[in-house]
């Protein structure tokens, strides 16, 4: 069974630019979670996805933040403007269910923006 | 803000020795996982901890879950290269908003 599959695995981008990242969960997944972390620190909770619909996306910046998960399946995480201060990676985990059941992360789209 | 406060935050330990991470939290939470992460990848789920007080035990890996639900501990007896890592609690709160939380991290590192 594959796994949750992110794309692309590195991204440098000039600041103000705009960037996406993809994000394909392990399938009949219904939650999708995109976290933001930053060097040697735990992940931070971006958005969360049940199905297509967002349910918590409290913490998401969404001056210049955007996400969607149209069809409930895959998601697009867009960032515009990047700013210097967005270089992290970026990951998208994915689960059966909520409430304390086992997420599967991708490895991670590590942003740099210079 | 971080609910759950992992300490330490860097250790260094001889191959051999034995080692105790903690998570720490004033919250009560539902659950709480123990996630490994290595560089480049993405955090992989250890175990998972639901009652309070219960001890699990993963080969070298000793988990456990405070009485109240608030605090974890992750004990590795002889520790080996191996176990070298970024060690992260992470916890659903029991407020109902279902918001899987990590914790600050511990980095640790076996020396050969």
């Amino acid at each position: 069974e594959a796994g949750v599959v992110q794309s692309p695995r590195y991204k440098i981008i000039e600041k103000k630019q705009p960037v996406a990242f993809w994000c394909n969960p392990i399938s009949g997944h219904n939650t999708l979670y995109w976290y933001l972390q930053n060097l040697g620190q735990g992940p931070e909770l971006l958005i969360r996805y049940e199905n297509e619909e967002a349910v918590d996306d409290s913490q998401l910046p969404k001056d210049r933040f955007s996400a969607e998960r149209l069809k409930g399946v895959d998601s697009t995480l867009k960032i515009q403007p990047a700013e210097l201060g967005d270089s992290a990676v970026y990951l998208c985990a994915s689960s059966f269910g909520t409430g304390g059941t086992e997420a599967f992360f991708g490895q991670g789209t590590r942003l740099t923006v210079v | 803000t971080q609910l759950l406060e992992q300490s330490p935050q860097f250790l260094s330990i001889q191959e051999g020795e034995n080692l105790t991470v903690y998570c720490n939290s004033s919250s009560v939470f539902s659950s709480l996982q123990w996630y490994r992460q290595e560089p480049g990848e993405g955090p992989v789920l250890l175990v998972t901890v639901v009652t309070g007080g219960e001890v699990k035990k993963l080969k070298r890996l000793t988990f456990q879950f405070g009485d109240a639900r608030k605090d974890s501990s992750l004990h590795i007896t002889a520790a080996q290269p191996g176990d070298t890592g970024l060690y992260l609690c992470a916890g659903d709160p029991a407020s109902g908003n279902e918001k899987l939380t990590f914790g600050t991290g511990t980095r640790l590192t076996i020396i050969p």
